[in-house]
């Protein structure tokens, strides 16, 4: 059964990037696409982006097409998302999840999340 | 994008009672309608896909229905663990994937 691990949390100031890593164990890993999901404090959730490691081609929300980039690593079965030009709406709970069986965008499991705080 | 429209924002339901929330699509998005449940301090939890078949693990209570832009999950008796927020997400426009607001269902 697959698990996903993701780094701990991060403190930036706004103008700088983060990259937080997500690791799969348990199971496959390239055969699924692994998703990138935020939750602003007190909000919903808003989908980011998402990559299928055997194809490694990415896809991003557009609203995060100009400072998004994920990227897989298939010797170490970890995924990276990195968000460049942070603000304070950067502040987030951000997971990481993967597709479900063969079912493109429906998504499980999910990582326990890392808190990004983007404050000067 | 696809805009998910989720109603009410609270429910307030006794235990033992049935829940009903809704979900809306700004435009058809087939059977491609998923279901998930957070409680605080946690991440989120799949609990329908296809918008009626169950996850895993999910017990029977939980059910959904619907098609192309209207949708439903009803919880038949809730349990004391029920008490959470619930949202839609629909998976039909590649590769963009959209939530609803969500849905939190409360102790009355």
């Amino acid at each position: 059964q697959v698990q996903l691990e993701q780094s701990g949390a991060e403190v930036k100031k706004p103008g700088s990037s983060v990259k937080v890593s997500c690791k799969a164990s348990g199971g496959s890993f390239n055969n699924y696409a692994i998703n990138w999901v935020r939750q602003a404090p007190g909000q919903g959730l808003d989908w980011m982006g998402g990559i299928l490691p055997i194809v490694g081609s990415p896809q991003y929300a557009q609203k995060f097409q100009d400072r998004l980039t994920i990227t897989a690593d298939e010797s170490t079965n970890t995924v990276y998302m990195e968000l460049t030009r942070l603000t304070s709406e950067d502040t987030a709970l951000y997971y990481c999840a993967r597709d479900y069986e063969s079912y493109s965008g429906v998504l499980d499991p999910w990582g326990q999340g890392t808190p990004v705080s983007v404050s000067s | 994008e696809i805009m998910m429209t989720q109603s009410p924002a609270t429910l307030s339901v006794s235990p033992g009672e049935r829940a009903t929330l809704s979900c809306r699509a700004s435009q058809s998005v087939s059977s491609n309608l998923a279901w998930y449940q957070q409680k605080p301090g946690q991440a989120p939890r799949l609990l329908i896909y296809e918008t009626s078949t169950r996850a895993t693990g999910i017990p029977a209570r939980f059910s959904g229905s619907g098609s192309g832009t209207e949708f439903t999950l009803t919880i038949s008796s809730l349990q004391s663990e029920d008490f959470a927020v619930y949202y839609c997400q629909q998976y039909d426009n590649w590769p963009t994937w959209t939530f609803g607001q969500g849905t939190k269902v409360e102790v009355k």
